[in-house]
């Protein structure tokens, strides 16, 4: 069954760096999303993308978050310069259709560590 | 403000039991509710999607309901098992809104042999 994968699993960095989260979505899916889970919070969304562009984004996607579609395959997350607080779970996940109908298939997320 | 609300916080039952997990809501308009299976470290897996205008989903052992007017949703699990054990969350998909999804804190539930 296809899955969305997520590289790396962990990722650990200094404050001040910058660093790239890396997910494949289910091949056939055009909707792609980016949350966060702060340990023993809940999930937060961060943005939606769609048609190579954003469609939705949080008040917690501010400037130094930026997303991308380099290749046909992959997608990316980019923190620019990293806090404490960005340490968290980062998960991606993929839908056939838009939310308000499809189900989104989550990838097994990154756990970033922020030194 | 938009907010999602879940009890109990966390839930012990035993193996074979059923059990009902709530979910309060104030965010309006609303495209779609749904519950979600989070275990341990995992991506969240979803178990029903329901609009604004039905009233139950069920998806085997799970079924959803809905209740429009009350703005509330319980998700019952039917003849527990151990693989039962993860958190359980609410989620509500905003209608052409900025922050799009709201997401609940989650019900932890054990079940035990």
């Amino acid at each position: 069954e296809p899955e969305v994968t997520q590289t790396p699993s962990h990722q650990v960095t200094q404050m001040g760096q910058e660093v790239i989260l890396r997910c494949v979505p289910i091949s056939n899916h055009l909707y792609f999303y980016w949350y966060r889970q702060i340990l023993g919070q809940k999930v937060e969304f961060l943005v939606s993308f769609y048609n190579n562009e954003i469609s939705e984004k949080s008040e917690i996607f501010d400037d130094q978050f930026s997303v991308e579609r380099p290749d046909g395959s992959n997608f990316t997350l980019k923190i620019r310069s990293t806090k404490l607080e960005d340490s968290a779970m980062y998960f991606c996940a993929s839908s056939p259709g838009g939310p308000s109908t499809d189900t989104q298939y989550f990838g097994p997320g990154t756990r970033l560590t922020v030194l | 403000k938009n907010q999602v609300e879940q009890s109990p916080q966390s839930l012990i039952i035993l193996e074979g039991k059923n059990c009902t997990l709530q979910c309060n809501y104030t965010v309006s308009p609303f495209s779609n509710l749904r519950w979600y299976k989070q275990d341990t470290g995992r991506g969240p897996v979803s178990l029903t999607i329901m609009t604004f205008s039905e009233n139950t989903k069920s998806n085997g052992r799970y079924t959803a309901t809905l209740d429009a007017d009350t703005k509330q949703s319980s998700l019952h699990i039917t003849a527990s098992q151990l693989s039962d054990s993860a958190s359980y969350i609410c989620v509500v998909i905003l209608v052409n809104y900025g922050q799009n999804f709201v997401f609940g804190p989650g019900t932890r539930l054990s079940v035990l042999p």
